[in-house]
């Protein structure tokens, strides 16, 4: 079956690091996508990953191992307009979005 | 570029009506477009995929009856909710995607709100 799992809510302070995991076990796999959505706005891309490996850009790392059905979102440098709810998602082969129920991150001064 | 715009943006109707929500690709021809709902605080549930010129498929639950999907187009791609009732009401996004990529570029949503 399809299965992504991702923690329902996390809490950080500002300016500090924070991982946000997701297992994932999917019948085909093309990619994984982790968005951003704010609250009544629509998701937003962040990163893809396809190969195994960590891809940074900026303050923001995705991490993907294949062989564990496991990726994870790095956040640094944490700031409130991070406060959001974070979507991880697997592209299988006929390029649909298998959605996990989402990450709230909320952001303490 | 990768632009998806959706209209209305918001749009509140009565119960029994019929409401029709555009989504278009700006600056892409999009293959593929894609069809969410959103209930508050839950994730996106897909409804539909559609292909410029053939019907849509509709995910298992979802009612191709009440929620026609129209993809006319390579860049237009359009949800009509029939008969709309109160539980109805929510957040309806679409995505699109272009040949050769991999990524869904998400247009802004619809919130609809049936009384």
């Amino acid at each position: 079956g399809q299965n992504i799992d991702q923690p329902t809510e996390m809490t950080a302070t500002e300016g500090a690091i924070v991982q946000i995991n997701c297992t994932y076990q999917t019948s085909g796999f093309n990619g994984l996508f982790w968005y951003q959505q704010h609250a009544g706005e629509a998701p937003t891309f962040l990163s893809y990953n396809v190969l195994d490996g960590l891809e940074e850009k900026g303050r923001f790392s995705s991490f993907l191992s294949r062989s564990k059905g496991y990726s994870y979102l790095l956040l640094k440098e944490l700031q409130m307009k991070d406060s959001a709810s974070y979507l991880c998602a697997v592209s299988e082969s006929n390029y649909q979005l298998i959605w996990g129920a989402g990450t709230k991150l909320i952001i303490k001064p | 570029g990768a632009v998806v715009s959706q209209h209305p943006s918001w749009v509140i109707c009565k119960s029994g009506t019929s409401v029709k929500i555009e989504c278009r690709s700006l600056d892409f021809q999009a293959t593929t477009m894609f069809w969410y709902r959103q209930f508050p605080k839950q994730s996106l549930m897909l409804m539909a995929t559609s292909n410029e010129g053939s019907k849509a498929t509709y995910e298992q639950g979802v009612e191709k009856d009440k929620f026609l999907i129209n993809h006319a187009s390579l860049t237009l791609s359009t949800l009509t909710v029939t008969s709309a009732h109160p539980e109805d009401s929510s957040f309806y996004i679409c995505s699109a995607r272009g040949t050769s990529d991999y990524e869904q570029y998400f247009g802004p949503g619809t919130r609809l709100t049936v009384t």
